[in-house]
């Protein structure tokens, strides 16, 4: 069973309408949830993390927030430049090791 | 500036061999990733260490292996028992424990 389920799968904006992006997790006791932004062809880019319930982070056009289980990206008056897939990833610990359980990403298209 | 390298950018590999993915990071970071992207699907953790001449398997781990022998490199062998390699490979890093993982820009691996 899916542990991070990401949605919309696709989204397609007008530039300057906002939009948000939603990540849900079912994982216990979480340690972190983390954004980021993949271009094609390239590896993610880090944006942000979060770690309790009701914190928040910015960043340009970006924030991010989150529940106890689900964050959000909140994309404000979005361009082009912004379109690209944006994956979430939860943190969890087997044992010692820590690692991150990743959603399968949300494709964003901004047209000019 | 520090970074991850993976190299090459793009390999292909015959039937029954096995090819070797590099990756190597400057950071100084102690844990190191290895993560399988295909289409539609999230990221995959395929092997990690946090720390040198230590590691553990990921979820698919079968079909692979790697080495740890210095803090600044953690290199994967596809195998030819990997019957269906064909992917993107991203590598990794992070501090022990510690989140952020910061990515290279990958090595698309295609089966000739």
């Amino acid at each position: 069973e899916d542990q991070v389920t990401q949605s919309p799968e696709a989204l397609r904006l007008q530039e300057g309408e906002s939009s948000s992006l939603n990540c849900s997790y079912t994982v216990s006791g979480l340690r972190g949830l983390f954004w980021y932004r993949q271009d094609p062809g390239k590896g993610p880019e880090f944006l942000f993390t979060l770690y309790s319930a009701g914190e928040e982070k910015e960043k340009e056009r970006l924030k991010a927030t989150l529940t106890k289980k689900e964050s959000f990206l909140h994309i404000t008056a979005p361009k082009p430049e912004d379109s690209a897939t944006y994956l979430c990833a939860v943190q969890e610990w087997e044992g010692a090791n820590s690692k991150l359980t990743f959603g399968k990403g949300i494709t964003l298209s901004v047209r000019p | 500036d520090g970074g991850i390298t993976q190299s090459p950018k793009y390999l292909f590999r015959k039937e029954g061999q096995n090819v070797t993915l590099s990756c190597e990071q400057n950071l100084n970071h102690d844990a190191m990733y290895w993560y399988r992207q295909d289409p539609g699907q999230g990221l995959r953790l395929i092997y990690y260490s946090q720390i040198v001449n230590d590691f553990q398997k990921g979820d698919i781990a079968e079909g692979y292996s790697v080495s740890r022998e210095k803090k600044e490199s953690f290199p994967l062998t596809v195998t030819s028992a990997q019957k269906n390699p064909t992917a993107f490979y991203l590598c990794a890093s992070s501090t022990w424990g510690g989140q952020p993982q910061h990515f290279g820009d990958g090595t698309r691996l295609s089966i000739l």
